[in-house]
């Protein structure tokens, strides 16, 4: 079935602990992005990858970093997780970057807590 | 600053119609996109706007004024099944997608 998949589906978290969100699409999208998502404000992009091999900085991206080994696959790693990190993580892909008909897919969501 | 503002909340009845404004100041427009969000899942594609001008699809229709920095989305003969979060999304001069905080819309019986 076509379409992004994340993994863990939650998560509770020691704080000071390393974790890593997986996320994975087959549809050879070459975009992908990762946004938190917390209650009373939009979406906001922590990193994006615009092909393989590159990455980009969003608008909240301290305390998280990621790496686009392949087309497939864009994890993100808390290195040592804080409580202010508790949120809902979504990955997104699009199939190009940069044009302007470039709808993002979203997958289903990781909810994180940081304790 | 860039801005995206939309309701926080709006209720309406069963069979009616609702619309839900965004009003946006951004660096650069590259189109607006309006998504719809059930609770506690993924946000889904419902339409997009670049040119000025009304965009019907189904039971909704996007309309954008680029001019007014104001776009709506309308909903129409609404169903239970329409409560739901509806985000409003501009993408800028980098395109990248600015989110607003969305509208949650109830629907009564």
């Amino acid at each position: 079935i076509a379409g992004i998949t994340q993994a863990p589906t939650s998560q509770i978290l020691a704080a000071g602990r390393r974790m890593t969100l997986r996320c994975t699409q087959d549809m050879r999208h070459n975009a992908m992005y990762w946004y938190r998502q917390d209650l009373g404000l939009g979406l906001r992009l922590i990193h994006y990858s615009n092909t393989a091999g590159t990455t980009g900085k969003g608008e909240v991206p301290d305390g998280y970093s990621v790496s686009r080994a392949n087309t497939d696959d864009f994890p993100l790693t808390l290195a040592s997780a804080v409580p202010s990190q508790t949120s809902v993580y979504f990955c997104a892909s699009s199939e190009v970057s940069g044009g302007s008909t470039d709808t993002q897919y979203f997958g289903p969501g990781t909810r994180l807590t940081v304790l | 600053g860039q801005n995206i503002d939309q309701p926080t909340e709006m209720t309406a009845t069963e069979g009616a119609i609702v619309q839900i404004n965004c009003t946006y100041q951004t660096s650069g427009f590259n189109g607006l996109f309006w998504y719809q969000q059930h609770a506690g899942e993924a946000p889904t594609f419902l339409s997009y706007n670049v040119l000025d001008g009304l965009e019907e699809k189904g039971r909704f229709s996007s309309f954008l004024s680029r001019s007014k920095g104001y776009s709506y989305l309308l909903l129409k003969e609404l169903q239970m099944k329409d409560s739901a979060s509806y985000l409003c999304a501009v993408m800028d001069s980098n395109y990248q997608l600015i989110w607003g905080a969305g509208t949650k819309l109830i629907i009564k019986p």
